[in-house]
């Protein structure tokens, strides 16, 4: 499975954007950078994925190197509720299988 | 469209007992997936179930089961239970569509389970 590597933790101030960078130098063709986050004592929730080209929804932007070896997580304004842990993810899927390996992923503070 | 639910929410065992753990998918979610999360080793998968049918299984002790039934609601099981069992189990559930390469996966909000 292709692994992925994010820093332990980041801080930003509130309503300043966030960049979370993510390095998946075994990254292969197929695959798609899935980004996951889990507010405190919740349950994971997506949060944004895409193949090559930079990504956009009403969460966040996902933008992808060219070599896809890396890409970055952007809050546009980061709030008090968007602390929490986000994780980059490359699903494992097969004809018959799928699942999320989780690293540990980032730690986001966000100060008032 | 209703989340996905888990019950119970809160649970306390003590080492030996079995434990069965529910999971009800968001409706027309055809798989539904299985998580530990402990603060030693964190998320880690457990087991995938596709249309009944059991399509992969995480590194975990035979102890740990699960079936799914026809409506697509989920169950595990952990049987003989350990102190290092005690986690919070969560549930996932996804459409499954062709591929799975863009899947999104929809959690629960998890069962905490106690081992004393």
């Amino acid at each position: 499975d292709a692994k992925t590597t994010q820093p332990n933790s980041m801080e930003s101030n509130e309503e300043e954007p966030v960049h979370l960078p993510c390095n998946h130098s075994t990254i292969s063709g197929t695959d798609y950078i899935h980004w996951y986050r889990q507010l405190p004592s919740q349950g994971p929730e997506y949060v944004i994925h895409g193949l090559t080209s930079n990504v956009n929804n009403r969460m966040a932007s996902l933008a992808i190197a060219e070599d896809r070896k890396s890409s970055t997580l952007i809050l546009h304004r980061a709030t008090l509720r968007d602390a929490a842990v986000y994780y980059c993810i490359l699903p494992h899927s097969e004809s018959s299988s799928y699942k999320l390996i989780f690293g540990s992923g980032t730690r986001l503070l966000v100060r008032p | 469209k209703a989340g996905v639910t888990q019950t119970p929410r809160y649970l306390i065992k003590t080492r030996g007992q079995q434990v069965t753990l529910s999971c009800s998918p968001i409706s027309g979610h055809r798989s539904v997936s299985w998580y530990q999360q402990t603060p030693g080793q964190g998320l880690q998968f457990l087991f995938e179930y596709f249309s009944e049918t059991q399509r992969n299984k995480g590194n975990f002790p035979g102890r740990f089961s699960g079936r799914q039934f026809s409506n697509s609601r989920s169950e595990m099981n952990v049987s003989t239970l350990e102190l290092g069992d005690s986690a919070l189990y969560l549930c996932a559930s996804s459409p499954r569509l062709a591929g799975g390469f863009t899947d999104t996966q929809y959690f629960g909000p998890g069962t905490r389970l106690t081992v004393l």
